[in-house]
C-alpha cells in the first residue's frame, strides 16, 4: 500500500529555469495539497486541489507558481523562472474526500535548490 | 499574525522522561488538532489527532490533552526514547478551509 510518492525527490535548477515538482497521492486520495518549507520552519500551505479543480490557491505566490491536478496522472506544482528564494523543500500531501482535509499524509518531499 | 505557536522551540529529556510540547492558537474556527512527527530529510508523518469535543486522546506512550477555553493543546510523550528524537508540529485545521497551519517545530532530543 504505496504512500504519497514525489519525484523528484533533489532538484537543482538555476536562476530563471523552470521546476517541475510531481505528487502522486495514496490510492484512493482525491484531495490533494501542497506546503513549502524553508529551513528551520513550519510548513506553509500553497495550494488545495482535487481532480481538475483548484479549491483554494490562497497561499500560492501569484505570480510564476501554478499547480494542477489532471483527471489522470500526478498533481504537478510548476515554478517558472526560479529565483534563489524559491529553494526550499515542497511537500505535498492527500486526504480521502470523506476526510473534508482531515488526516492529511505527507509524501517524502522535494528539495529544490536554485543556483 | 502568528495563529499558532509552538513551544518550546527545542527540549532536551532524557530517555525516560516525559517529554511536553505545547501549541497555543487563535483562531477559534480550528476544530482539529494534529500532532506530526519529522525525521530529517523525510515528510511530516501523522502521530495523533483530537477533535474538540473531548479533552484528552492517548495513543501508546503519546498523549494530546486539549484545552478549548485556553485555546491551547499539549503533546505528552512518556518514557522518550531516543528513537522519539524529531521535531513535532502542531497543525490545526479547520474544516471549512480543509487546510492545516503549522507551528514553527520544536526539536526534540532524546538522550541515551
Amino acid at each position: 500500500n504505496a504512500g504519497v510518492m514525489q519525484n523528484p525527490r533533489h532538484l537543482v535548477r538555476r536562476r530563471g529555469q523552470e521546476a517541475r515538482l510531481r505528487c502522486s497521492p495514496m490510492k484512493g486520495h482525491s484531495h490533494v495539497y501542497w506546503y513549502r518549507q524553508l529551513p528551520e520552519e513550519g510548513l506553509k500551505f500553497m495550494v488545495y486541489l482535487q481532480k481538475e479543480n483548484i479549491i483554494d490557491e490562497s497561499g500560492m505566490p501569484k505570480e510564476r507558481f501554478s499547480a494542477e491536478f489532471p483527471k489522470e496522472g500526478p498533481s504537478i506544482l510548476r515554478i517558472q523562472q526560479v529565483v534563489r528564494g524559491d529553494s526550499a523543500a515542497y511537500f505535498c500531501a492527500s486526504s480521502l474526500e470523506t476526510s473534508g482535509g482531515y488526516e492529511q499524509y505527507f509524501g517524502p518531499g522535494t528539495r529544490l535548490t536554485v543556483t | 499574525q502568528q495563529q499558532v505557536k509552538q513551544s518550546p522551540q527545542s527540549l532536551i529529556v532524557q530517555k525516560g522522561g516525559i517529554s511536553i510540547i505545547n501549541c497555543a492558537y487563535e483562531n477559534t474556527a480550528f476544530d482539529y488538532f494534529p500532532w506530526y512527527q519529522q525525521f530529517p530529510g523525510k515528510g511530516p508523518a501523522l502521530l495523533i489527532a483530537i477533535r474538540p469535543d473531548v479533552s484528552e486522546k492517548k495513543e501508546g506512550r503519546f498523549t494530546i490533552s486539549f484545552n478549548k477555553s485556553a485555546k491551547q493543546f499539549s503533546l505528552h510523550i512518556m518514557d522518550s526514547q531516543p528513537g522519539d528524537s524529531a521535531t513535532y508540529f502542531c497543525a490545526p485545521g479547520d474544516s471549512g478551509y480543509s487546510t492545516l497551519t503549522f507551528g514553527k517545530g520544536t526539536m526534540l532530543l532524546v538522550s541515551p
